[in-house]
């Protein structure tokens, strides 16, 4: 089965640095990779998405690159922010007979210090 | 409006007993799942239903039963509830066959004393 691993588990920065998250995946049918962002106490949400077809998306001061070959994406986030301080899950999925199967990273905690 | 909603929000229950989640999405999504939040973070899921039918049943005890009465709900019920099932419960609904992410809901919190 699908296997991705995710890292740092933790990440500290000052306000305004940037901060990188990687992950690699092992199964090369996966062909969706979204990033989840899960404040404390709440639900994990989906702050940016990439299909294989792509390598690289941004929005605002996020961007997501992928590559494919290498079976690795990362998560990119510039001018970082204290709201910035999250656990940030990636996510390897793929569509298998009628349904999503979707493998998580084990999150990594990021702290932006002011 | 409140895409996917759990209740209860907060669940404190003694050991032995049996306990139920619901989960209601308003998304027209076709596949809702059940995912279980350790101490540590970690995601993993228990359960995926498409249209009221299981299609994904990880390794789960049987104490855990899911129940999708349309597909617009997913219960999940407990049986002889154990210290170790302390963890939150979160809902989720997407869109397949396309890939697309996850709406999760609120989550419960479960404290087995």
């Amino acid at each position: 089965g699908e296997n991705v691993e995710q890292h740092p588990s933790t990440l500290s920065v000052q306000e305004g640095d940037s901060a990188v998250i990687k992950c690699t995946y092992s199964d090369s049918a996966s062909n969706y990779f979204p990033w989840y962002k899960q404040e404390l106490g709440k639900r994990p949400q989906l702050i940016i998405d990439i299909r294989s077809n792509v390598g690289e998306k941004k929005d605002q001061r996020i961007a997501v690159t992928l590559n494919k070959t290498a079976k690795h994406f990362s998560l990119h986030i510039t001018e970082t922010q204290p709201e910035d301080s999250a656990v940030y899950f990636c996510a390897a999925s793929k569509g298998s007979g009628g349904y999503q199967k979707v493998t998580f990273g084990i999150g990594t905690k990021l702290q932006v210090i002011p | 409006d409140t895409a996917v909603s759990q209740t209860p929000k907060y669940l404190v229950t003694q050991m032995g007993n049996d306990k139920s989640i619901k989960c209601e999405q308003n998304l027209g999504h076709d596949t809702m799942y059940w995912y279980k939040q350790d101490s540590k973070k970690f995601l993993k899921i228990m359960f995926s239903y498409n249209n009221k039918e299981l299609i994904i049943n990880e390794t789960v005890p049987n104490r855990f039963s899911p129940k999708s009465p349309d597909k617009a709900h997913l219960n999940l019920h407990i049986n002889s509830l154990e210290l170790g099932d302390s963890a939150v419960y979160f809902c989720a609904s997407s869109q397949v066959p396309e890939n697309y992410g996850y709406t999760f809901g609120s989550g419960t919190r479960l404290t087995v004393v």
